[in-house]
């Protein structure tokens, strides 16, 4: 258990619909990535903030898909009119990021499984 | 742009045996490398990370790691393998306080 939760665990919804997966991170971490991982791939990088500003998006990152973390603590990634190609791990990632030299891991929460059928 | 390829897909290695997983990056600047373990259903594990320094790098459970710049390789060994090394593994390149790029992974898998 790296600290970092993310609920809900699994998740199986019909095409069309929406669904909000949330992250809560360890808590002086103030980054937060969001990751999509498929079958057999590696994690591939969607979004991040800084505190509560989102600082990157991926191409990835279509119009249907919204990130927010709006008190810098906890964030939310939403997917409108879900698509089988949505079917994934989503993967939440956190860090302290601090002055200085050394570089902060990432810590990762065990993901939600989303089911688009 | 960064980038990481590991080669191999799948690899089996007898319980005892020794085991390296390759890993190629392709980054502008000085690379923040990463090996990461992933078991079924559970979230990434850091298993060691390279910055600067000493290019052969020490980890957790055994494993290590060898930065060659000239190859653009980050190799993962470990001298004796144990049956709960069995997992997926992946290599990642990052910036600093930056997101990652991870490779496709390759998956040991431990023989008796």
């Amino acid at each position: 258990d790296t600290g970092v939760s993310q609920d809900p665990r699994h998740k199986i919804t019909k095409r069309g619909q929406n669904v909000t997966f949330r992250c809560d991170p360890i808590s002086e971490h103030n980054r937060l990535y969001w990751y999509r991982q498929t079958l057999g791939q590696g994690p591939e990088f969607l979004t991040y903030f800084q505190n509560e500003a989102q600082l990157e998006k991926s191409r990835l990152l279509s119009d249907r898909f919204s990130a927010e973390r709006p008190k810098g603590s906890f964030s939310t990634l939403e997917i409108q009119r879900t698509e089988q190609g949505d079917s994934a791990m989503y993967l939440c990632a956190t860090l302290v990021l601090a002055g200085g030299s050394s570089y902060n891991e990432q810590f990762f929460g065990p993901g939600t499984r989303l089911t688009v059928l | 742009a960064q980038s990481v390829t590991q080669p191999d897909i799948h690899i089996t290695v007898s319980e005892g045996a020794s085991l390296e997983l390759r890993c190629n990056y392709s980054y502008g600047a000085t690379p923040y490398l990463f090996w990461y373990v992933q078991s079924p259903g559970q979230g990434l594990q850091l298993l060691l990370k390279y910055f600067s320094g000493d290019t052969l790098v020490q980890g957790i459970k055994g494993f290590e790691a060898e930065f060659k710049r000239s190859q653009s390789s980050f190799n993962l060994r470990k001298p004796s393998v144990h049956w709960s090394d069995a997992a997926e593994y992946f290599c990642a390149v990052g910036a600093w306080g930056g997101d990652m790029r991870f490779g496709a992974g390759t998956r040991l898998t431990v023989k008796p």
